[in-house]
């Protein structure tokens, strides 16, 4: 089975730029969250989605930051303008949460975000 | 609120080494506890978990017990490898039903030859 899936794997910009980074989650999942990871802050939980709709931003740190759910198969966070500080690996994950409980999250294996 | 707390890396053995890595947590009720590790330029793979108290999760010679006396699921191995060099990251879901997973800061492992 595919897992969850990230894209650009890798991404150099320059600063002012916009960045978007997109993930498409396992199928059948209901749970999306984007977390951003950095050597200073470890790992951060920005936004969580359930069922398509934001349940928690409260970790997006600023307005520059944004993200969508359209549907159920696909993400997107939008970085404008980015700033050199936002340069950081951002991880989507996956999970189904259901009337049983919450099962595993799975992780992408990130988006590289250098801002220069 | 919920936290989880690891111990400090970064951890240097030898090959064949035993492990313990700690961690400790805060949280209301039973939650659901996880090891996750990343190897070098990876994403974070479930390594292993436990969903009740003295439940115990194990994979690839990684074990875990949950123990809620002492709000603790430390991950030990008894052979490491050099392989095995990577973060671990200790983790929970929150209170609620909200799947949010809180993780520990990670800790470092590195094996020497």
């Amino acid at each position: 089975d595919a897992g969850v899936i990230q894209s650009p794997r890798h991404e150099v910009t320059e600063m002012g730029q916009e960045v978007t980074l997109r993930c498409k989650p396992i199928s059948g999942h209901n749970s999306l969250f984007w977390y951003r990871q950095t050597m200073m802050r470890g790992l951060e939980l920005l936004i969580y989605f359930n069922n398509n709709v934001p349940i928690d931003d409260s970790g997006m740190p600023e307005d520059r930051f944004s993200a969508k759910m359209p549907n159920a198969s696909f993400s997107t966070l939008k970085i404008q303008p980015s700033e050199p500080r936002d340069s950081a690996v951002y991880f989507c994950a996956s999970s189904l949460v259901g009337e049983r409980g919450r099962n595993t999250i799975y992780f992408g294996e990130g988006s590289w975000l250098t801002v220069v | 609120g919920d936290s989880v707390t690891q111990m400090e890396g970064p951890v240097t053995l030898s090959e064949e080494a035993c492990l313990t890595i700690n961690c400790t947590y805060t949280a209301t009720g039973y939650p659901s506890l996880f090891w996750y590790v990343q190897y070098p330029g990876e994403g974070l793979q479930l390594l292993l978990k436990a969903t009740k108290a003295d439940d115990k999760g194990s994979n690839k010679g990684f074990e875990a017990t949950y123990r809620k006396e002492t709000t603790s699921f430390h991950l030990e191995k008894g052979s490491v490898q050099v392989s095995d060099s990577a973060v671990y990251f200790c983790a929970l879901y929150g209170s609620g039903n909200t799947g949010k997973l809180i993780f520990g800061q990670g800790t470092t492992l590195q094996v020497k030859p």
